[in-house]
């Protein structure tokens, strides 16, 4: 079974400030895409990461992809309260009967206040 | 981006009937759709892989005459939740899979709220 470790779970912090999310595994990816989900939503595409040693900038936000690719940060610099949200690592597998199948980390909730 | 929709986005059944939930990929085709429960605050949990034209695949411990799923085309696949009780009530969200280079994203839908009584 590939895990994909997420951390933190929880993250509140104030608007303004930096922060990061880790996703980690001792297994090997295809692919890697970050997801961000409101209440009520499904969640949405943010990127997708496919070279190890990638990274990818999205306004505030800067993904990177492990060298090995088994493992992925998001980065938010100045985090606005629009920032709030579910934030998913999603790893894609890389073979086998499991081939195109998501893997999710845990999750993180961040919450920034004004 | 790739938009799929679901229909409907929520649903109040009583116990021991049966609702269907559709899920559409509006602006590609997808021969691979995957549908997720989601409990409050938590990730994603896999139910199963639907596949156009052929039999769903599903993961370990999810009863599939429970859960049926039809993929008759390339851009709807439904879930039925047969018999439902209420600890069937969850967050069900369905996502399309679609190429992009060399690799495939998954996109998702806005999710259905089932509340089983």
């Amino acid at each position: 079974t590939q895990l994909l470790e997420q951390s933190p779970q929880f993250l509140s912090i104030q608007e303004g400030e930096n922060l990061t999310v880790y996703c980690n595994s001792s297994s090997v990816f295809s692919s890697l895409q970050w997801y961000r989900q409101e209440p009520g939503e499904g969640p949405v595409l943010l990127v997708t990461v496919v070279t190890g040693g990638e990274v990818k900038k999205l306004k505030r936000l800067t993904f990177q992809f492990g060298d090995a690719r088994k493992d992925s940060s998001l980065h938010i610099t100045a985090a606005q309260t629009g920032d709030t949200g579910l934030y998913l690592c999603a790893g894609a597998r890389a073979g086998g009967t499991s081939y195109g199948k998501l893997t999710f980390g845990q999750g993180t909730i961040l919450t920034v206040h004004p | 981006g790739a938009v799929v929709s679901q229909h409907p986005s929520w649903v109040i059944c009583k116990s021991g009937t049966s609702v269907k939930i559709e899920c559409r990929s509006l602006d590609f085709q997808a021969t691979t759709m995957f549908w997720y429960r989601q409990f409050p605050k938590q990730s994603l949990m896999l139910m199963a892989t639907s596949n156009e034209g052929s039999k769903a695949t599903y993961e370990q411990g999810v009863e599939k005459d429970k859960f049926l799923i039809n993929h008759a085309s390339l851009t709807l696949s439904t879930l039925t939740v047969t018999s439902a009780h209420p600890e069937d009530s969850s967050f069900y969200i369905c996502s399309a899979r679609r190429l992009a280079g060399y690799s495939y994203e998954q996109y998702f839908g806005p999710g259905t709220r089932l509340t089983v009584t």
